[in-house]
């Protein structure tokens, strides 16, 4: 089955500064990929997607993109803001007869000092 | 427009017994998923339902059974519960079967002890 790594498991920045997340799929049929936030005691929300016919994807200070051959992909945050601090997780889902769950990384823990 | 919604919030159980959680989706979604999320990992998908049948099951013992009513909400169950299912117990829904966004609910707490 799909197995999804993430990197690195935590990661502190000064506020302003950029934060990348890594991620990297087994699987080469997936073809949606979501990031997810989660604070502490809440539930995840989406942040952002991206699906496999496009590279990469902005929404204001974040961004996503997808490396397809190499079966990875990347989240990243500009401008980080102490708000931003939360757990983020990858995932990687494909379509097709009910493989509609998302496999989801352990997680990075992100902490923005101001 | 409420979210998903899942009861209870919290809940504590012994070893051996049988649990039942409890999830609505938003309005109008029809496809229903269930996820563990043991603390410090990412959640784990367990079922998904769509209407009303089951559409995916992950790598979990027969212990571990679902059902999706006619509007859409879901039972998950756990029987003979064990210390190894403390963990947070995740809904999420869609309005389809496929590659939309996943909508979670705030999750339900089971610690076994």
């Amino acid at each position: 089955g799909e197995n999804v790594e993430q990197h690195p498991s935590t990661l502190s920045v000064q506020e302003g500064d950029s934060a990348v997340i890594k991620c990297t799929y087994s699987d080469s049929a997936s073809n949606y990929f979501p990031w997810y936030k989660q604070e502490l005691g809440k539930r995840p929300q989406l942040i952002i997607d991206i699906r496999s016919n496009v590279g990469e994807k902005k929404d204001q200070r974040i961004a996503v993109t997808l490396n397809k051959t190499a079966k990875h992909f990347s989240l990243h945050i500009t401008e980080t803001q102490p708000e931003d601090s939360a757990v983020y997780f990858c995932a990687a889902s494909k379509g097709g007869g009910s493989n509609y769950k998302l496999t989801f990384g352990k997680g990075t823990l992100l902490t923005v000092n101001p | 427009d409420a979210g998903v919604t899942q009861s209870p919030t919290h809940l504590i159980k012994t070893r051996g017994q049988h649990v039942t959680l409890r999830c609505s989706p938003i309005s109008g979604h029809k496809s229903v998923s269930w996820y563990q999320q043991v603390l410090g990992q990412g959640p784990q998908f367990i079922f998904q339902y769509y209407e009303k049948e089951e559409r995916g099951r992950g790598n979990f013992p027969d212990r571990f059974s679902a059902r999706q009513f006619p509007n859409y909400s879901s039972e998950l169950n756990v029987n003979a519960l064990l210390l190894g299912d403390s963990a947070l117990y995740l809904c999420a829904s869609r309005t389809t079967v496929g590659n939309t966004e996943a909508f979670f609910g705030q999750g339900t707490r089971l610690t076994v002890v």
